[in-house]
């Protein structure tokens, strides 16, 4: 069976300063990766995905994701993050058949003081 | 851009009460999805609905029911409601397919008392 593991429920930072989220996977067969964002008083909305090809993915917004199938992980990253960023962030997986299905790790909250 | 619609925000129940959530896509999507999201635990699939009149269990499906008379339309039940159902409860729309993006509604905030 599939999961995701979300390694930190919550990374404060300074603004400007960089960040990783970190997470982790595990299946037995080739999987598809997402990352969502979810801002205060807000619905979910897709930040970035890796289905195949390069494993680095990046968003519109400064953030990028490397898949690295070896250590079973796709953490996101961001060289220097705004107040803007102050979110919620879910990995998540899907074995990219049937009815789009995905299963979600816990969260990270992200807090970019100033 | 896809609009999906939750029929309110914040709902307040008492135990034993019979629940509706109401959720709608304006995009024509044959996809749609009730997740229940809680601290620390994330997003957890409830039921998910690929066509009219078609559903299929999630994870956690027990204790809720899941209604799709219209493409548009996809109610969450609680058929007796209780206080281990108090949560935020999401619900999504994607196309058909693999690996297409879910739209998010803003959630519904349900309390049972």
């Amino acid at each position: 069976a599939q999961s995701v593991t979300q390694l930190d429920s919550q990374v404060p930072v300074f603004e400007e300063a960089p960040v990783e989220l970190r997470c982790n996977y595990s299946s037995s067969v080739s999987v598809y990766l997402f990352w969502y964002v979810q801002y205060p008083n807000q619905g979910l909305q897709l930040l970035l995905k890796y289905l195949s090809g390069s494993t680095l993915v990046e968003s519109i917004n400064g953030f990028e994701a490397e898949f690295n199938k070896s250590q079973t992980s796709f953490h996101l990253r961001k060289p220097s993050v705004h107040i803007s960023d102050t979110a919620e962030y879910f990995c998540a997986v899907s074995e990219g058949k049937g009815y789009n299905k995905l299963i979600f790790g816990a969260g990270t909250r992200l807090a970019v003081h100033p | 851009d896809v609009k999906v619609t939750q029929s309110s925000r914040y709902l307040v129940k008492r135990t034993g009460e019979k629940v509706f959530l109401e959720c709608v896509q304006d995009m024509d999507h044959e996809n749609m999805f009730w997740y229940r999201q809680d601290p620390g635990l994330g997003l957890r699939l409830i039921y998910f609905s690929y066509d009219v009149k078609m559903k299929e269990k999630g994870d956690i499906p027990e204790g809720y029911s899941v209604s799709r008379e219209k493409k548009e339309r996809f109610s969450l039940i609680l058929e007796s409601a209780s206080t281990n159902q108090t949560s935020m409860y999401l619900c999504a729309s994607s196309r058909s397919g693999p690996n297409e993006k879910l739209f998010f509604g803003s959630g519904t905030q349900l309390s049972v008392l």
